[in-house]
């Protein structure tokens, strides 16, 4: 059974950084593109990033490009995502999810990110 | 960037209705549409890839159809289960993703 599971979340303050993390177990994960999708509270679901199975291509919505940073470690089947200079409208719970062309078969459950001073 | 609009936002349906979710993509994106479905406090589910195709495990009262910039979700038979968010979401661009606005629906 596929199962992700992020951690990380938490408060933090703006200007501030924090890096999720996504456990991935039931497949083989090195041979899967990967995925960040927000949802900010009250909101819809935003696309975030995306990276290749080989970390060969990386790729980021425009409203965190310069200041996320998507990376994986294929020998411990994990994701993660280095956020850095966080702003409020950053606020959401972040789901990973498995998808080769960013279409996303398997979600996690999310972790919340809150940023607030 | 590509946008997708969703119609309706929200609606109202009874048990057993035939429920459509259109979804307009605001440039020529083939069929490389997605829909998703999402209920509070769960992870999102995967319903149809591809415009039309049906993802393992989803029951067949939900299909999808369009091509171009015009797409529709339907629900055949409304069940309890079908209260949620539902999401398309374009994969035309190799570089970037969008999802709509999300429809919501909602028991009569």
């Amino acid at each position: 059974e596929v199962q992700l599971v992020e951690s990380g979340g938490g408060l933090v303050k703006p200007g501030g950084s924090l890096r999720l993390s996504c456990a991935a177990s039931g497949f083989s994960f090195n041979t899967w593109s990967m995925n960040w999708v927000r949802q900010a509270p009250g909101k819809g679901l935003e696309w975030v990033s995306s990276i290749s199975a080989s970390s060969d291509f990386l790729y980021y919505s425009d409203s965190v490009k310069g200041r996320f940073t998507v990376s994986r470690d294929n020998a411990r089947n994990s994701l993660f995502l280095q956020m850095t200079s966080l702003r409020a409208d950053d606020t959401a719970v972040y789901f990973c999810a498995r998808g080769e062309s960013m279409i996303c078969d398997h979600w996690g459950q999310g972790t919340l990110v809150t940023v607030s001073s | 960037d590509i946008q997708l609009t969703q119609s309706p936002s929200s609606l109202s349906a009874s048990l057993g209705d035939r429920v459509s979710i259109t979804c307009r993509a605001s440039q020529n994106i083939g069929m490389f549409l997605n829909w998703y479905q999402h209920k509070p406090g769960k992870a999102p589910k995967l319903l149809i890839y591809t415009t039309s195709s049906l993802q393992t495990g989803v029951p067949s009262r939900f299909s999808g159809s369009g091509s171009g910039t015009d797409f529709t979700l339907t629900i055949s038979s409304l069940q309890p289960e079908d209260f949620a968010t539902y999401y398309c979401q374009q994969t035309y661009s190799t570089s970037a993703s969008t999802f709509g606005q999300g429809t919501k629906v909602e028991i009569k």
